[in-house]
């Protein structure tokens, strides 16, 4: 299985900084179409996840454009510019370029 | 508007099976593949399977291909998972979502306990 491994485990931000999140995988996530299927959840308390990337840069619908993503082959990053309030929850990511599809372990995002 | 709704929560016994729900609206049913997610208290997400409603391919974890089994009803755009014998380790919250996880259910809260 495609192991993915996401850092910082946590991190405390105050509103208006940036912040950026690391995912790594063990194996490239660049499928036979020449696409990455690498993507951004965000789980806020209590509610389901939220797909805030996919593809490894492309902005999903209604996500501001404060989210940006980067990255290839087997490196990625989600970066937060000028966070808000209502940023706070646990950021995943998430390959569907191999089956079984794996999850990061999550990063929590609070704010100060 | 692209809407998964998921069946009410479970408290289910040691041993039993529980059938959840999933029912799509919003868009075309056939046209997006359901994959349901496990969460259990506090954790990460696991990938259970997936199942293409316009054929009824499956496809599962290794890991939990004797304990779901993912069917479809196209007539009322619905996906269902089965989970048979049920343990402690099952109690989880179980996600539908749909094609590369740009929408998702509510959840469902499966409590396994005599």
């Amino acid at each position: 299985d495609v192991v993915m491994t996401q850092t910082p485990p946590s991190l405390s931000v105050a509103i208006g900084q940036s912040v950026s999140i690391s995912c790594k995988s063990s194996q490239s996530l660049v499928y036979s179409d020449g696409k990455t299927y690498l993507h951004w959840l965000l789980q806020s308390p209590g509610r389901s996840p939220k797909r805030l990337i996919y593809q490894v840069s492309n902005l999903g619908s209604g996500v501001p454009d404060r989210f940006s993503g980067t990255g290839s082959q087997k490196d990625f990053t989600l970066k937060i510019s000028r966070v808000e309030a209502e940023d706070l929850g646990v950021y995943y990511c998430a390959q569907t370029t191999h089956f079984p599809l794996t999850f990061g372990s999550g990063t929590k995002l609070e704010i100060k | 508007q692209v809407n998964l709704l998921q069946s009410g929560a479970a408290l289910v016994k040691p041993g039993a099976s529980v059938k959840l729900s999933c029912k799509a609206s919003g868009y075309t049913f056939t046209d997006y593949y359901i994959h349901w997610v496990k969460q259990s208290h506090g954790k990460s997400l696991e990938w259970i399977g997936y199942i293409n409603p316009n054929s009824g391919y499956t496809n599962y974890n290794e890991k939990f291909k004797s304990k779901a089994t993912l069917t479809v009803d196209k007539s009322t755009n619905t996906a269902y998972m089965e989970l048979s014998r049920l343990t402690s380790e099952d109690s989880a919250t179980y996600y539908c979502t749909r094609g590369y996880f740009d929408y998702w259910g509510q959840g469902v809260m499966v409590t396994v306990s005599s």
